[in-house]
């Protein structure tokens, strides 16, 4: 299986300021790898695929870079809306595995 | 308006099974691998099972292989999870979620899941 290692696990930001979020993983999943928001109280939500393609109607002001065993997560410009638990998952090998998420705070 | 969405969760006794089901709308169901995903309350997300858009391929997570069961009905627009042998750490939220593709990558569409509390 492999091993998805997310840092920091809490990251405190302004609004306006950006962040930076780091996703390794145990053996190279090329560029199989996704991220995810997630709120409180709602399901998760497809930001990246192809460890840099946003899906649709994400906002430009999430980027995603990185291949085989280092991918970040950036957010330009922090929303008030953006702060939420991150998840990193790749899809290279079964089985799927996510990350232990990183929380973006005030 | 594509929509997924979950049924049959509950509280459960351990070592008892439960099926859970999840019924798709708004698009063509038999184009996309299905996928069921658990949230421990307050805790991460866990992938646990996906089945591609036939369900000619499947996949568990090694916490659950040997107990629970993935299967899909096309005809029905529907996904199901059999769940047996539960434990107690199979306390979770339960989602169902659509693959972008026919086969296993990325969620792109999500349920708001259902509850499994597993407890004497």
């Amino acid at each position: 299986e492999i091993v998805m290692t997310q840092s920091p696990a809490t990251l405190s930001v302004s609004p306006g300021e950006r962040a930076s979020l780091s996703c390794r993983t145990s053996q190279t999943v090329t560029n199989n790898l996704a991220w995810y928001q997630q709120k409180p109280g709602q399901a998760p939500r497809l930001l990246i695929h192809g460890a840099s393609t946003r899906a649709t109607g994400v906002p430009a002001r999430f980027s995603g870079s990185g291949s085989g065993t280092d991918f970040t997560l950036t957010i330009s410009s922090l929303q008030s809306e953006d702060f939420a638990v991150y998840f990193c998952q790749q899809y290279h090998n079964w089985p799927l595995t996510f990350g232990g998420g990183t929380k973006v705070e005030i | 308006e594509v929509q997924v969405v979950e049924s049959g969760g509950g509280l459960v006794q351990p070592g008892r099974s439960l099926r859970l089901s999840c019924a798709a709308s708004g698009f063509t169901f038999d184009d996309y691998a299905m996928h069921w995903v658990r949230q421990a309350p307050g805790k991460g997300l866990e992938w646990i099972a996906g089945i591609n858009w036939i369900g000619g391929s499947v996949a568990y997570a090694d916490s659950v292989k040997g107990r629970f069961t993935i299967s899909r009905d096309n005809a029905k627009n529907s996904l199901f999870l059999q769940m047996n042998s539960l434990r107690l750490e199979d306390t979770a939220f339960y989602y169902c979620a659509r693959d972008r593709t026919a086969r296993m990558t990325a969620a792109d569409y999500w349920g708001q899941g259902t509850l499994v509390t597993v407890s004497s």
